[in-house]
């Protein structure tokens, strides 16, 4: 069975800072991977998404993230973080006929001024 | 404008008063699906379908049902509502139940259920 761990429950950074979000999946084969952001009381908006095209994908927002398969890794990166970037960030894996999106118990990031 | 729609948004019941949640994406997607989020867990699959007339249970389906009579919509029944249902619900939808799974999944706004 396939499987998300998001690392960290809650991350904090400064204005202008790096945002590192960390996501390991486990999977068998080489699965789809995800990355939605919550704000608040909003539903989930993509952010970008894996599908085996490159393994370093540009999103919405200045986010990216990496496919890292050695690692089983799929970390979400911005260079630098502003005051609307806070929210809750999900990494999900997708993969079988049944489209089902396993999610990781997501992170919440704080932006502090 | 493609979007995904949840009615109520808020909801406050009592235990055992039967409700339905409605979806519908005007996006002509095959795939729908609903998930619960709570604290800490993240979001479960409840149920899903591929397609008209075509659903399957999710992680967790028990104390849910669902139809898909038509294909723009995808309601969520709790016939019998109790406390641990209380949750935050989205429905989503995609355009293909064929493939691999690497389609989107469009999420709607959610909603708020408390079982009292």
């Amino acid at each position: 069975a396939q499987s998300v761990t998001q690392l960290g429950s809650h991350v904090s950074v400064s204005e202008g800072a790096l945002v590192l979000l960390r996501c390991n999946y486990s999977s068998s084969v080489p699965p789809y991977l995800f990355w939605y952001v919550q704000y608040p009381n909003q539903g989930l908006q993509l952010l970008l998404k894996y599908t085996s095209a490159a393994t370093l994908v540009k999103g919405i927002n200045g986010f990216e993230a990496e496919f890292k398969k050695s690692e089983t890794s799929f970390h979400l990166t911005k260079p630098s973080a502003h005051m609307s970037d806070a929210a809750e960030y999900f990494c999900a894996v997708s993969r079988g006929s049944n489209y089902k999106l396993t999610f990781g118990k997501g992170t919440l990031l704080t932006v502090n001024p | 404008e493609a979007q995904v729609t949840q009615n109520p948004r808020y909801l406050i019941t009592v235990t055992g008063k039967k409700l339905t949640v409605t979806c519908s994406q005007n996006m002509n997607h095959e795939y729908m699906s609903w998930y619960r989020q709570d604290p800490g867990l993240g979001l479960r699959q409840i149920y899903y379908s591929m397609n008209v007339e075509v659903t399957d249970k999710g992680d967790v389906p028990e104390g849910y049902k669902v139809s898909r009579k038509e294909k723009r919509n995808f309601p969520l029944i709790l016939e019998s509502p109790s406390p641990n249902q209380t949750s935050l619900y989205f429905c989503a939808s995609s355009l293909s139940a064929s493939g691999t799974g690497a389609d989107t999944q469009y999420f709607g706004p959610g909603t708020r259920l408390t079982v009292l």
